[in-house]
């Protein structure tokens, strides 16, 4: 059963960045075609992709945000970081990970964390 | 702004039929997925592929795409079905992901 568990700081100020880790497990971030990757969705508004690392450690970042993005894993601790630097309010929101999975139909994203409400405010 | 546009509200009678629909250029080609999110929750897979369900997803939800438009109907929805919808997928580049900006369904 694949499970994902989103943990970071719930309040962070602005210029500050942030740092959310993932843990997840039933799944190996080694096996090819797995990716893991975040999301994340203000309060009464839309889902909004982040970033993605792929198994083989390639990295994709929302065109948007790329130049406040990292996405790192660590395999052996079965573990995604995603950093956002300069943080600002209009960052508040629920930073979701999700577990990207590659069918005979594309990829998708099957399974997600709970969910991690990140509030941006001095 | 979104690549992917859905309606943001959509009302149905209980046990009757409702489709929601997606449009963008991406689904031209890469196929959509479709998410469920109710209040407080996280999304949930419901469709992907061609009019695929993962396991535990009632049979009266259903997908078809056509052209740039993905649409997730639901036949005899449920009080259960309210929820927001969301699709997604690669953007036209095939680089990155996008969102829709979600479809609010309610059932009357």
């Amino acid at each position: 059963q694949i499970t994902l568990k989103e943990s970071g700081p719930t309040l962070v100020k602005p210029t500050q960045t942030l740092t959310l880790t993932c843990t997840f497990s039933g799944f190996l971030l080694s096996t090819s075609g797995v990716g893991v990757g975040w999301m994340r969705q203000p309060p009464g508004k839309a889902l909004e992709w982040l970033a993605l690392v792929y198994w083989d450690d390639d990295k994709r970042y929302s065109p948007s945000l790329k130049n406040r993005l990292t996405i790192t894993k660590d395999t052996s601790k079965n573990q995604v970081v995603l950093t956002l630097t300069n943080m600002d309010p209009v960052d508040t929101a629920t930073y979701y990970c999700g577990h990207l999975f590659t069918s005979s139909f594309g990829e998708l994203w099957d399974f997600w964390g709970q969910g991690a409400l990140v509030t941006v405010s001095s | 702004s979104s690549e992917l546009t859905q309606d943001p509200a959509v009302s149905v009678a209980l046990g009757q039929t409702v489709r929601i629909t997606c449009q963008g250029d991406s689904l031209g080609t890469y196929y959509a997925a479709w998410y469920q999110q109710k209040p407080g929750q996280a999304p949930i897979l419901v469709m992907y592929g061609k009019n695929k369900r993962p396991s535990g997803i009632p049979d009266r939800f259903s997908g078809t795409s056509s052209g740039s438009t993905a649409s997730l109907t639901i036949t005899g929805a449920q009080a259960e079905d309210e929820a927001d919808y969301y699709c997604t997928s690669r953007d036209s580049r095939g680089d990155h992901w996008v969102f829709g900006g979600g479809t609010k369904l309610t059932v009357l």
